[in-house]
């Protein structure tokens, strides 16, 4: 166990729909990740905050958006849903910054979406 | 042409084999390199990181780079039942700030 939670495990949702993935990082992590894992795509990396804010941008399509809460913990939101927007979506966490080597990111068990 | 080019396998060996996987890449600003390994249903987990060219050694898993090839290898000694996993190859380019993976080596180690 990670120490990374993700909710929900799984959702199932139609074309069109907006769906909200949430992650805790681990407890004294700042940074979240967002990664999409899909079979024809591979692990991509989205988007990163870091105490709140945006720190580092990958391969994120303009319909999906994420934030992180004074809490610390994040969402990610994905809108107009197609269906190649059928992946696994991973949250990781660390304490670094950035992408820092030596700085290990903790990955959650990921939240599986399936779009019909 | 992907940035990041990894074989997808699948590998299979018997238990005992040295296994060697491979990534290349395009990218000159790719400056970090790592190996995740991912059970199946699993997140990733860190293996092994290095940033410059050579070997890097953790028991039985040793990790190569060769900047100027833009070819990066790790090898797993005495391989076991339970590094059957599928391996991804990772890069940091410090420029943009950004991480990308290998498409993943599906191995299988059979007792």
């Amino acid at each position: 166990d990670s120490g990374v939670t993700q909710t929900p495990k799984h959702l199932i949702t139609a074309t069109g729909q907006r769906v909200t993935l949430r992650c805790s990082p681990r407890s004294g992590d700042l940074s979240v990740y967002w990664y999409q894992q899909s079979l024809d795509q591979g692990l991509q990396f989205l988007i990163q905050y870091y105490n709140g804010e945006e720190r580092a941008k990958g391969n994120i399509l303009e319909r999906f958006s994420a934030q992180q809460f004074p809490d610390l913990h994040s969402e990610l939101n994905l809108s107009s849903l197609e269906l190649g927007d059928s992946a696994l979506y991973f949250c990781a966490s660390s304490v670094a910054e950035g992408f820092e080597l030596g700085e290990t990111q903790y990955f959650g068990p990921g939240t599986r979406l399936l779009v019909l | 042409q992907k940035e990041v080019e990894q074989d997808p396998g699948p590998l299979s060996v018997p238990e005992g084999a040295i296994v060697s996987l491979n990534c290349t890449y395009s990218n000159s600003a790719f400056q970090y390199f790592m190996w995740y390994r991912q059970y199946s249903r699993k997140g990733p987990e860190l293996l092994m990181y290095t940033y410059s060219s050579g070997n890097k050694e953790d028991g039985r898993f040793t990790a190569q780079v060769d900047k100027s090839s833009k070819y990066i290898s790790l090898f797993i000694r005495d391989s076991q039942p339970s590094d059957s996993a599928t391996y991804l190859c990772a890069m940091i380019s410090y420029n943009n700030n950004d991480m990308r993976f290998g498409a993943g080596t599906r191995l299988t180690v059979k007792p």
